[in-house]
């Protein structure tokens, strides 16, 4: 069965701070696409990044990271020089094996910058 | 700009009185979708159009039920509203197809469904 982790619950750091919001899912298939999604306390969820599984190469936007390891199953989130801007929940999900355009979806970690 | 617009973004409605929320997309995507999410919980999906075709989830009860008349525009019944379907209802739009697999979903801003 397909699962997605995020173990943090929530994150408190001071503003400047370097976060990284980890994310651990499982899949058996082969070819899969795993999502970054942010919520900001209006409550619209944007998206942020799209990684499929034959793709392991790091991408950085801006102050922005993502390190996808299949070796440890994991899909993590780095934002450098936090802002308060920053402070949202952030989702990571993963696209079902069974169906191109359904998500399972993590719990969610929330995230607070403080100034 | 291409958007998915969801009205109204409050609505407030008395325990067992039917209520719709809309949903409309410039994005000429042809699948969309309707969660439900709960304070501090991930979304919840309870059905989706894939075109014209309508997909259920096993779970999702049947006071919930859902429209969709052209590709722009869906629709969220909820027959008869408890208090339990107090919720954050999100509509999301997504364009899929042959060779097309896995993209990213676009959502709105979220219709706050308060019941009295």
């Amino acid at each position: 069965a397909q699962k997605v982790t995020q173990a943090q619950t929530e994150i408190s750091v001071v503003e400047k701070e370097d976060v990284t919001l980890d994310c651990v899912y499982e899949t058996r298939d082969t070819t899969y696409y795993l999502f970054w999604y942010k919520q900001p306390p209006s409550g619209e969820l944007v998206f942020l990044i799209r990684r499929n599984s034959f793709d392991e190469q790091n991408e950085i936007s801006g102050r922005y990271s993502w390190n996808f390891q299949k070796s440890t199953s994991s899909f993590n989130f780095t934002i450098t020089a936090s802002q308060v801007v920053d402070s949202a929940v952030y989702f990571c999900a993963l696209s079902k094996g069974d169906s191109n355009y359904q998500l399972i979806w993590g719990a969610g970690t929330k995230l607070i910058i403080k100034p | 700009d291409a958007m998915v617009i969801q009205n109204p973004r409050y609505q407030v409605t008395q325990f067992g009185k039917p209520v719709t929320l809309s949903c409309s997309q410039t994005l000429n995507h042809n699948v969309m979708y309707w969660y439900q999410q709960k304070s501090s919980q991930a979304p919840k999906l309870l059905f989706h159009y894939y075109d014209k075709d309508f997909n259920n989830e096993a779970d999702t009860p049947d006071n919930f039920q859902s429209r969709r008349p052209n590709t722009s525009f869906c629709f969220l019944d909820i027959r008869s509203p408890g208090l339990g379907d107090a919720a954050m209802y999100l509509c999301a739009t997504s364009r899929e197809g042959a060779g097309l697999a896995y993209n990213e979903q676009f959502f709105g801003p979220g219709t706050r469904l308060t019941v009295l």
